[in-house]
């Protein structure tokens, strides 16, 4: 069972352009979400997070979406830089010592 | 920020061998996982532990175990290792609460032949 699921496995975006990642999950006890970034051989690295109580949060060039009712929550990139190419993580937890629930990644390529 | 260190970055191992994994964090975080990465099943979560000596199954323990004995190491034990072990094997490290961010080791790539 998918708890979390990124439905997109690819994404390929020109340099200067919008990216926008997309995640939905379905267990409506998850109350924190995160986006993380993956190079190659190299362990994840956190990007950005939201807690259920908002709908949005910034982070320079990184926006995070939460829409609770849709149980969805997407990523923005803007503007792409051919460096933000990487794999991308939604992740989820709840109450239970935290433990994260990921789904299944997104390739996004930026070309210059 | 948090360091997470993974002892091994590249291992081959033979079928039916023990095999360790090492994971120490230097932040006194309580919390500690090991996930497993896969191309298309992103990262599954095989244990966890959330204080010395305590440890939670995640979504795929079946054919591994853990140990922490102290709350700095996690350690991912294969106890006999198979083909289909063959994955990337990830350390990560985190506060309690549910709200903290959780940091990952760079990772252990493993193959069993």
């Amino acid at each position: 069972d998918q708890q979390v699921k990124q439905n997109s496995p690819s994404l390929s975006v020109q340099e200067g352009r919008i990216s926008i990642l997309n995640c939905d999950y379905t267990n409506s006890m998850f109350d924190y979400f995160l986006w993380y970034k993956k190079y190659p051989a190299e362990g994840p690295t956190f990007l950005i997070s939201i807690s259920s109580i908002k709908d949005k949060n910034e982070d320079g060039r990184f926006t995070v979406f939460l829409n609770k009712s849709a149980k969805h929550l997407s990523l923005h990139i803007v503007p792409s830089q051919p460096g933000d190419s990487a794999v991308y993580f939604c992740a989820a937890s709840g109450i239970s010592y935290g433990k994260l629930t990921f789904g299944q990644g997104t390739i996004l390529t930026v070309h210059p | 920020d948090v360091k997470v260190t993974q002892s091994s970055r590249y291992l081959v191992k033979r079928t039916g061998e023990k095999v360790f994994l090492e994971c120490v964090q230097d932040m006194d975080h309580e919390n500690m996982f090991w996930y497993r990465q896969d191309p298309g099943l992103g990262l599954r979560l095989i244990y966890f532990s959330y204080d010395v000596k305590m440890k939670e199954k995640g979504d795929i323990p079946e054919g591994y175990s853990v140990s922490r004995e102290k709350k700095e190491r996690f350690s991912l034990i294969l106890e006999s290792a198979s083909t289909n072990q063959t994955s990337m094997y990830l350390c990560a490290a985190k506060a309690g609460g549910s709200g903290n961010t959780i940091y990952f080791g760079e990772g252990s790539w493993l193959t069993v032949v």
